[in-house]
């Protein structure tokens, strides 16, 4: 079954960097994802695609403190020079056969 | 610039119906397949359904087939969900989303519409 993991929360200081992660599930490890960010109140935002050779795209206005990679099954979002702003949870989603999409369970990040 | 702008949220009573709009633009709606993705409050994010651009092929999730219906009219720039026979469960914020060139994920979001069902 087509799954995602996510780690509930993180935390990072301003100014440090952190690298999320996304976990898919057995014999899924081909599988791309897709970053969205959402801030407190706020509808989500699409931040990047991470393909599983760790190529990624990113969405419109992204700065280039947003990275993706990928490690095995393993997706990663890494935020350099975290700001304040970048208090947010952070979902993956893919997409599987028999049109079935897919969220992790997202992760709070919290900037100290 | 792309924005879509969810509304018809409202409070309804349990196995009352309601349907819910997103006015498009910034883009060419007919080109695009279209999702409607749900949250319950404090809770994650749930895909709904998606309807490609010619509004002929639809899709649901196993949890929601039978009671809720999407549609478009690309004359209009619209995108709409009809609910029916709705539960409890199915109280949430309700956000449209535009699909990545067929891609199955989503490149812009709406901010949202609140449906609550509650006696």
């Amino acid at each position: 079954q087509l799954m995602l993991t996510q780690s509930p929360s993180a935390s990072a200081s301003l100014g440090a960097s952190v690298k999320l992660s996304c976990t898919l599930s057995w014999g899924h490890n081909s599988y791309a994802i897709a970053w969205h960010q959402q801030r407190p109140q706020k509808g989500p935002r699409f931040l990047m695609k991470v393909n599983s050779d760790g190529s990624y795209s990113k969405g419109d206005g992204i700065p280039d403190r947003f990275s993706g990679s990928s490690s095995g099954a393993e997706r990663y979002l890494s935020i350099s020079s975290l700001q304040s702003e970048d208090e947010a949870d952070y979902y993956c989603q893919t997409w599987g056969t028999g049109i079935l999409l897919v969220f992790g369970g997202g992760t709070k990040l919290t900037v100290l | 610039e792309v924005q879509l702008v969810e509304s018809g949220g409202a409070v309804v009573q349990p196995g009352g119906s309601l349907r819910l709009s997103c006015a498009a633009s910034g883009f060419t709606f007919n080109d695009y397949t279209m999702h409607w993705v749900r949250q319950a409050p404090g809770k994650g994010l749930e895909w709904v359904s998606f309807i490609a651009g010619d509004g002929i092929t639809t899709f649901y999730a196993d949890s929601l087939r039978g009671r809720f219906t999407i549609s478009r009219d690309n004359s209009k720039n619209s995108l709409y969900l009809q609910m029916n026979n709705l539960r409890t469960e199915d109280t949430a914020f309700y956000y449209c989303a535009k699909d990545k060139d067929d891609s199955y994920y989503f490149d812009y979001w709406g901010q949202g519409t609140l449906v609550t069902v509650s006696s």
